[in-house]
């Protein structure tokens, strides 16, 4: 496919347990950001990736939550101990790295706390 | 630190009619300005872009959008709303790399758009 493809598009999860949310940048991006919106907060800045540099984690809200980036491509968000406040639509956005090349956005993954 | 303010949570409009979507930023450089629109269960898709040049830009459906520094807004326009533009509206700034973490986007708390028919 040409666009953001991110995996599970639904997680229903209880409690306490740990989850990997999954994100496939479009072909030749560099340039990889995760988002959270959620009713509360909506939509909200995580982390961000760029090639090889060190990530920009200053986005995430606790250490519960991670994200790598493999081999400049797929991305994932972990998020550890779950809580019922990581309740959201979590959106991965992809873009050719330079500062004026527009973000691409996948439809996102529903996560739900139980 | 940047901020977008979207005062209008929701905004009704009947269709053929036209519509303006109002969006204040706040920056303390060149703001580069974004809005998307967003349709329920699906992702962000960008309506058009704003980094230098020509104050109106045109966007894809048919919207555009004007930059005012003076009033610190950048409102989405569009002539004749369609049935189909119903879905939520986001405008957005973006860091511009500026602080070395590239365009880090800042959203707004979103426009509801109702059409009637």
């Amino acid at each position: 496919g040409a666009g953001v493809s991110q995996s599970p598009s639904n997680k229903v999860t209880e409690k306490g347990k740990d989850v990997e949310l999954r994100c496939d940048p479009i072909s030749g991006h560099t340039a990889l950001y995760w988002y959270r919106q959620s009713l509360g907060q909506g939509l909200e800045f995580l982390i961000y990736f760029q090639g090889n540099s060190a990530p920009d984690k200053s986005g995430l809200p606790s250490d519960r939550f991670s994200a790598e980036r493999t081999g400049g491509s797929v991305s994932t968000l972990t998020i550890q101990r779950t809580q019922q406040e990581d309740s959201a639509v979590y959106l991965c956005a992809s873009s050719l790295g330079q500062y004026n090349q527009p973000q691409h956005f996948g439809d996102g993954t529903r996560l739900s706390i139980l | 630190a940047q901020s977008v303010t979207q005062p209008d949570i929701h905004i009704t409009v009947s269709e053929g009619a036209s519509l303006e979507l109002r969006c204040n930023y706040s920056y303390g450089a060149t703001p580069y300005l974004f809005w998307y629109v967003q349709s329920p269960g699906q992702g962000l898709q960008l309506l058009l872009k704003y980094f230098s040049g020509d104050t109106l830009v045109q966007g894809i459906k048919g919207f555009e959008a004007e930059f005012k520094r003076s009033q610190s807004s950048f409102n989405l326009r569009k002539p004749s709303v369609h049935w189909s533009d119903a879905a939520e509206y986001f405008c957005a700034v973006g860091s511009g790399g500026i602080t070395g973490g590239g365009n880090k986007l800042t959203f707004g708390t979103g426009t509801q758009l109702k059409v009637e028919l």
